[in-house]
């Protein structure tokens, strides 16, 4: 079946500008993870979702940072006024039934360059 | 989460088998282990978990320590496709505060020679 699917798989954006980051999770996951991965680095985990309310938002990392999923299933993270520092590989994941013990599958990322 | 503490690189030959260690000296009694890995370009994929006994699976094994403060995971006829960053990460599957929230370290790159 389908994967986390996520667009564009790359971005490339102005300092300043506005983002948003598409994450399609597998059909029927309630919760969804969105990560953010530095070169070099692990993935630091942003926010989770638990249907389409935000259960932990606290990772993210400023109030530019903000993240929707109104239907519980397609969620968009959005960036204002992006700046060079966010440049990363922001990753989606979802997971089914109870996160705390659920398995999460990852999408390939979406690899954001702020110039 | 409890802090984990891997090699930052090891070295295989293909179709040998590979023993990638992790240290986790303060894990508590509810923490789990996951092992998640990631090819190059790609999201992290999971590989294997267990609490206290070894577990099998069809991509590895994991063998935990009887004090649990550390754990390996063995790959047993390393592939070129093996090839990948490994993360050993502790999560309270308990239904604590984590709600399921993977906290990645560095992890151990693994290169695989032909």
């Amino acid at each position: 079946g389908a994967g986390v699917s996520q667009t564009p798989s790359n971005k490339v954006t102005e300092k300043g500008k506005y983002v948003e980051l598409r994450c399609d999770p597998i059909s029927g996951h309630t919760a969804l993870y969105w990560y953010r991965q530095s070169l070099g680095q692990g993935p630091e985990f942003l926010i989770y979702f638990q249907g389409t309310g935000a259960a932990d938002d606290s990772g993210l990392p400023n109030d530019r940072f903000f993240a929707v999923r109104p239907e519980g299933s397609v969620s968009t993270l959005k960036i204002q006024r992006t700046e060079r520092g966010d440049s990363a590989v922001y990753l989606c994941a979802s997971s089914a039934r109870t996160p705390s013990k659920d398995t999460q599958y990852f999408g390939p990322g979406t690899r954001l360059t702020v110039l | 989460d409890a802090k984990t503490t891997q090699p930052n690189s090891m070295e295989s030959n293909e179709e040998e088998p590979v023993h990638l260690p992790c240290n986790h000296s303060t894990i508590s009694g509810t923490d789990y282990i996951h092992w998640y890995r990631q090819l190059p370009s790609q999201g992290p994929e999971y590989v294997i978990h267990g609490l206290t006994s070894n577990v099998n699976n069809r991509m590895a094994s994991l063998a935990i320590a009887e004090d649990r403060k550390s754990s390996t995971l063995i790959l047993h006829r390393a592939t070129l496709r093996d090839a990948a960053v490994y993360y050993c990460i502790l999560r309270d599957d308990a239904g604590g505060t984590s709600y399921g929230k993977l906290t990645f370290g560095q992890g151990t790159i693994l290169t695989v020679h032909p």
